[in-house]
């Protein structure tokens, strides 16, 4: 079976200091992989999808960038980071159709 | 684009009570709909899905229910569990990409008393 897995599962950086987060997927190979915000109170915002190896696309410009060193790893970071990246970060694998999401990284900037 | 807002839409019900979530959509070229329940710091879970071609597909406790003409998405939860306290989210994919990008609706919170 396919698991998903992300770390740190929280994390508090102040303003100004670099990021990454890190997503892993077993039990699958060439997997399409998402990297979501989700603010407070509010939905999903899709950040960076990939489809393979070093394939990147960007759905909204900001303060993040995103890598993908091996098959199955997806990486999410930023140089420096602002309050406004505060949020749950998520990160999901496509299997036919439907999405799977891990268990997410809680950061707070302050 | 994200949600704009802060207050989710709220329903609450009695254990044993069924419950509907509803969601409505905007691009005629969805052709696949999912459901997900999030629990308090969790990540989503997938619940079901339904694609554009069907009007109602049934689980276990769970049924979907589409409706095209109105683009309209509900979830029916029979027999409300108070593990089923979550907030619920609806997903759509638009058929047009490639890469199966999904838009989510804002979610609704749905709160089971016992």
């Amino acid at each position: 079976s396919q698991t998903i897995h992300q770390w740190p599962a929280t994390l508090v950086q102040p303003v100004g200091s670099p990021l990454s987060l890190e997503c892993t997927v077993e039990g699958t190979s060439n997997p399409n992989l998402y990297w979501y915000r989700q603010a407070a109170g509010r939905g999903l915002q899709l950040l960076f999808y990939s489809v393979g190896i070093g394939q990147i696309s960007s759905e909204v410009p900001q303060n993040l960038s995103a890598s993908r060193p091996q098959d199955r790893q997806f990486i999410l970071s930023s140089k420096k980071l602002l309050l406004s990246d505060s949020g749950f970060y998520l990160c999901a694998w496509r299997k036919a159709d439907t999405q799977y999401f891990g268990p997410g990284t809680r950061l707070t900037v302050l | 684009g994200e949600s704009v807002g802060l207050h989710l839409p709220t329903l609450s019900v009695q254990e044993g009570d069924n419950s509907i979530i509803n969601c409505a959509y905007s691009n005629s070229a969805s052709d696949y709909f999912i459901w997900y329940k999030q629990e308090s710091g969790k990540g989503p879970q997938f619940i079901i899905d339904i694609r554009s071609n069907m009007d109602k597909r049934q689980g276990q406790r769970v049924t979907v229910l589409l409706n095209k003409t109105v683009k309209h998405l509900s979830l029916q939860i029979a027999a409300t569990q108070p593990g089923d306290s979550a907030v619920y989210f609806c997903a759509e994919r638009d058929g047009g990409t490639s890469y199966g990008k999904l838009t989510f609706g804002q979610g609704t919170i749905l709160t089971v008393h016992p």
